[in-house]
């Protein structure tokens, strides 16, 4: 089982929809998640992290945290067009790494 | 404010031949990564860095080796490249390892020919 999964991609919606991304992870002990968004041929870039179980929003985002089911979600509301990029959810572990999922290619269609 | 600066940005190598990878970061950060991304996938570890002379192995350290003598700085040495090890190399960085953010250079695209 990988430390980090994703669900595959790619996922297109609809502009002005929500987009949901799902990641589970293996490591109980695993204590700060965190989403990055990256553009094609550029460097990941952090939209959020969230390290307690429930609801954490920023604006259009908002991260949730299951840990029970080792779960960490992303829902973008209102996507744009400007939103579609690759999301990697990633997971600092009890092994003090930083371990990142595999991405999901998001497509915002306008 | 450089933040985390990584060179070259594009290198071509002959299989068999050696590079360093150069990382240096100017915000006093303890940890420090590298990782891999090959086409379409996510990001893989290779080394990581908790501190000046503390280095650990992560999920793809083979044909890789790093040493960490000062806090800025933490290169990436490859020897004798192989056509595997074509990919983009991304250098993080981050304060500490929870809650905080890392930091990720502009990336290095390695073609091993």
């Amino acid at each position: 089982q990988k430390e980090v999964e994703q669900n595959s991609g790619p996922l297109s919606v609809p502009e002005g929809a929500i987009a949901s991304l799902n990641c589970t992870y293996s490591d109980r002990g695993s204590q700060s998640f965190f989403w990055y968004r990256q553009y094609s041929g550029k460097s990941p870039e952090l939209i959020m992290f969230i390290y307690s179980n429930g609801d954490k929003e920023d604006g259009r985002f908002t991260a949730q945290l299951n840990k029970a089911s080792q779960y960490v979600s992303l829902l973008i509301r209102d996507s744009q067009p400007s939103d579609s990029a690759t999301y990697l959810c990633a997971v600092s572990s009890s092994a003090r790494q930083l371990t990142f999922g595999s991405g999901t290619q998001l497509t915002v269609l306008p | 404010n450089a933040g985390v600066t990584q060179t070259p940005k594009f290198r071509i190598l002959k299989i068999g031949q050696s590079m360093t990878l150069q990382c240096t970061q100017d915000m006093n950060h303890n940890y420090m990564y590298w990782y891999r991304q090959d086409p379409g996938m996510g990001l893989k570890l290779i080394y990581y860095s908790v501190g000046a002379g503390i280095t650990d192995k992560g999920e793809v350290p083979n044909g890789y080796n790093v040493s960490r003598s000062t806090t800025e700085d933490f290169p990436l040495r490859l020897e004798l490249a192989a056509p595997s090890q074509t990919s983009v190399y991304f250098c993080a960085s981050s304060l500490q390892r929870l809650n905080t953010e890392a930091f990720f250079g502009q990336g290095t695209r390695l073609t091993v020919v």
